[in-house]
């Protein structure tokens, strides 16, 4: 079936350092890929999205690449921010409506 | 923007008693709503799904008798853990498809979250 594997935490960046945090998924065909971060006390809020191969997301100078070729999606951002410590969540959507979820990573920018 | 609003955030309890959660939307109807689970270590991962004013659809292996869900309004559905144990202490969140965005634009709206923790 459909799921989601996803780099564990937590990690902990200084402020300004480059975050990877890495995403693989299962499925067949293909499925619309996401990022969704939940900040302390609030809902998961989607971050970006892909919906076919080779479709690059981006939002608040995050980005992710939709790959294909190696089942991934990786989250990347080239200089982190305290304002990013969140929980950020790797997700598909594939055939219906149900969203399959990596375990989520937790983000700690320390200044 | 939609907003859904989750209540409690957090809530402990004794086993034996029951805890219900409720998701409100507040600002759009939500006629559909997905509720979901997380463990330690674990994925969230789907449990049911509720729309107004029918019976809530359960995943396979979630005890329909246990997690009592009700969508009685276009704004408020409710997940009540009946007899928790400790096996239930687990994140529960919500989720809502925003109105007028349908599935296919996958403009969904998530609660804060519950985190459940039965002693």
């Amino acid at each position: 079936g459909d799921s989601v594997t996803q780099m564990e935490g937590p990690v902990t960046l200084s402020e300004e350092a480059f975050l990877t945090i890495n995403c693989t998924y299962t499925a067949t065909g293909y499925p619309s890929l996401f990022w969704y971060v939940q900040y302390p006390g609030e809902g998961l809020q989607l971050l970006l999205k892909a919906t076919k191969a080779d479709d690059k997301g981006s939002n608040k100078g995050f980005e992710a690449t939709y790959r294909k070729e190696t089942t991934s999606f990786h989250l990347e951002k080239g200089s982190v921010q305290v304002s990013d410590s969140a929980v950020y969540f790797c997700a598909l959507i594939h055939t219906g409506n149900q969203f399959y979820f990596g375990t989520g990573t937790s983000l700690t920018v320390i200044p | 923007g939609a907003v859904v609003s989750q209540h409690p955030s957090w809530v402990i309890c004794k086993s034996g008693t029951s805890v219900k959660i409720e998701c409100r939307s507040l600002d759009f109807q939500a006629t559909t709503m997905f509720w979901y689970r997380q463990f330690p270590k674990q994925s969230l991962m789907l449990m049911a799904t509720s729309n107004e004013g029918s019976k809530a659809t359960y995943e396979q292996g979630v005890e329909k008798d246990k997690f009592l869900i009700n969508h009685a309004s276009l704004t408020l559905s409710t997940l009540t853990v009946t007899s928790a144990h400790p096996e239930d202490s687990s994140f529960y969140i919500c989720s809502a498809p925003t109105a007028g965005q349908g599935f296919v634009s996958y403009g969904y709206t998530f609660g804060s979250g519950t985190r459940l923790t039965v002693v």
